[in-house]
């Protein structure tokens, strides 16, 4: 079956170590990416979005995510974490026959300690 | 900047009880979505639309209808809220390019 898979569910790193949250996609063909922050209580925040390209993309907050499409990957990444980056973090994709519906992860919940 | 805004943040409601949740959108986009958001669930699409008056069943549409009338307006309706459709609920929208905007949801508790 075709999905999104975050493997991790919780994460804690201490503030002003690096991240790399991950995800794995099972589409047959490339579709389009997408990384998504939900802080307690509040709705989603797209960080970044992958459609084709450069497989290195920057987003907000500095996050990136690189597309790897040999390990059908689109992992998140940020060089030092913030307090305030502590969040639920989603991947989501829009596979190319699928109109608009995104299928999201189950989500990675990070932690930040100080 | 895109808006999504949801007409309650916070809701209790009775079992058994009409339930309403608003949505609008500010970007004049095409296409507008419903999921619910349970702890181990994930987010879940109810319903979408893609049109005025036009809807889409998505995952888990038992217990829900929806209303489109206008473009930038989708409803969530729950003809007789139960127990087990106390949730996170979150609309969200997308134009031409895919990626969805949300709103800040609404905390619905039935009880």
């Amino acid at each position: 079956a075709q999905s999104v898979t975050q493997p991790d569910i919780h994460i804690t790193v201490s503030e002003g170590a690096s991240l790399e949250l991950r995800c794995n996609y099972s589409y047959g063909a490339t579709p389009y990416l997408f990384w998504y922050v939900q802080s307690p209580g509040q709705g989603l925040q797209l960080l970044l979005k992958y459609f084709s390209g450069d497989t290195l993309v920057q987003g907000i907050k500095g996050f990136e995510a690189e597309f790897k499409r040999s390990q059908s990957s689109f992992n998140l990444r940020k060089p030092s974490v913030h307090w305030s980056d502590a969040a639920e973090y989603f991947c989501a994709v829009v596979p190319n026959n699928a109109g608009n519906m995104l299928t999201f992860g189950g989500g990675t919940r990070l932690m930040v300690k100080p | 900047d895109v808006k999504v805004t949801q007409s309650s943040r916070y809701l209790v409601k009775r079992t058994g009880e009409k339930v309403f949740l608003e949505c609008v959108q500010d970007m004049d986009h095409e296409n507008m979505f419903w999921y619910r958001q349970d702890p181990g669930l994930g987010l879940r699409l109810i319903y979408f639309s893609y049109d005025v008056k036009m809807k889409e069943k998505g995952d888990i549409p038992e217990g829900y209808s929806v209303s489109r009338e206008k473009k930038e307006r989708f409803s969530l309706i729950l003809e007789s809220a139960s127990t087990n459709q106390t949730s996170m609920y979150l609309c969200a929208s997308s134009g031409l390019t895919y990626e969805q905007y949300f709103g800040p949801g609404t905390r619905l508790t039935v009880t």
